[in-house]
């Protein structure tokens, strides 16, 4: 099945900096690449996704790159504020089900 | 923003209780999740239902039992559950076909006693 491994675990960074948070998988099968950010006691929500056949894509200070061929892809927090402070998980899906793994986290902390 | 109600959002049960976690999402989605967060993990996926029908099943132990009755519900039933199965449970939905976003409700955080 597949496995999607998430780095950093814990990530600081200085306010209007920028943050990267990098993840690999194994399954090249997989061609689904969402993004969550979960606020402490709050529901995971979708911040932005990329299909496999997209390279990136940017949402305002939020972009994801995806490398298929070495098959990890990036997510990219630009100018930080403190509401930025979260954990992230990436996750991994194949097209053909609806079984999506979850990256361990990367706990993000902005600095005022 | 998308909705996926759950309720309860808390529930404190014993080991010998029977009780039922609900799930509801009316966005049309055909697609319906449980995943089980422990505190500082990802969330883990349970079961999936896709038209109503149980697709996936994680090898999950028979004291949790999934029911989806119709296409806007699902249902979590627990039973005889241990305090190694205190988490927080998340459901969430989707669109079927490829590649389309799941939406999270806001969980029920179960403790079990």
């Amino acid at each position: 099945g597949e496995n999607v491994e998430q780095h950093p675990s814990t990530l600081s960074v200085q306010e209007g900096d920028s943050a990267v948070i990098k993840c690999t998988y194994s399954d090249s099968a997989s061609n689904y690449f969402p993004w969550y950010k979960q606020e402490l006691g709050k529901r995971p929500q979708l911040i932005i996704d990329i299909r496999s056949n997209v390279g990136e894509k940017k949402d305002q200070r939020i972009a994801v790159t995806l490398n298929k061929t070495a098959k990890h892809f990036s997510l990219h927090i630009t100018e930080t504020q403190p509401e930025d402070s979260a954990v992230y998980f990436c996750a991994a899906r194949r097209g053909d089900n609806n079984d999506m793994r979850f990256g361990a986290g990367t706990r993000l902390t902005v600095k005022p | 923003d998308t909705e996926v109600t759950q309720t309860p959002k808390h529930l404190v049960m014993g080991m010998t209780n029977k009780k039922s976690l609900k799930c509801e999402q009316h966005m049309g989605h055909r697609a319906m999740y449980w995943y089980k967060q422990k505190a500082k993990k990802p969330p883990e996926l349970m079961f999936v239902y896709s038209y109503e029908k149980l697709s996936i099943n994680e090898s999950v132990p028979s004291r949790f039992s999934p029911e989806c009755p119709n296409s806007s519900l699902l249902n979590l039933h627990l039973h005889a559950l241990q305090p190694e199965d205190s988490a927080l449970y998340l459901c969430a939905s989707s669109l079927t076909g490829v590649n389309q976003p799941q939406h999270f409700g806001d969980g029920t955080r179960l403790s079990i006693l």
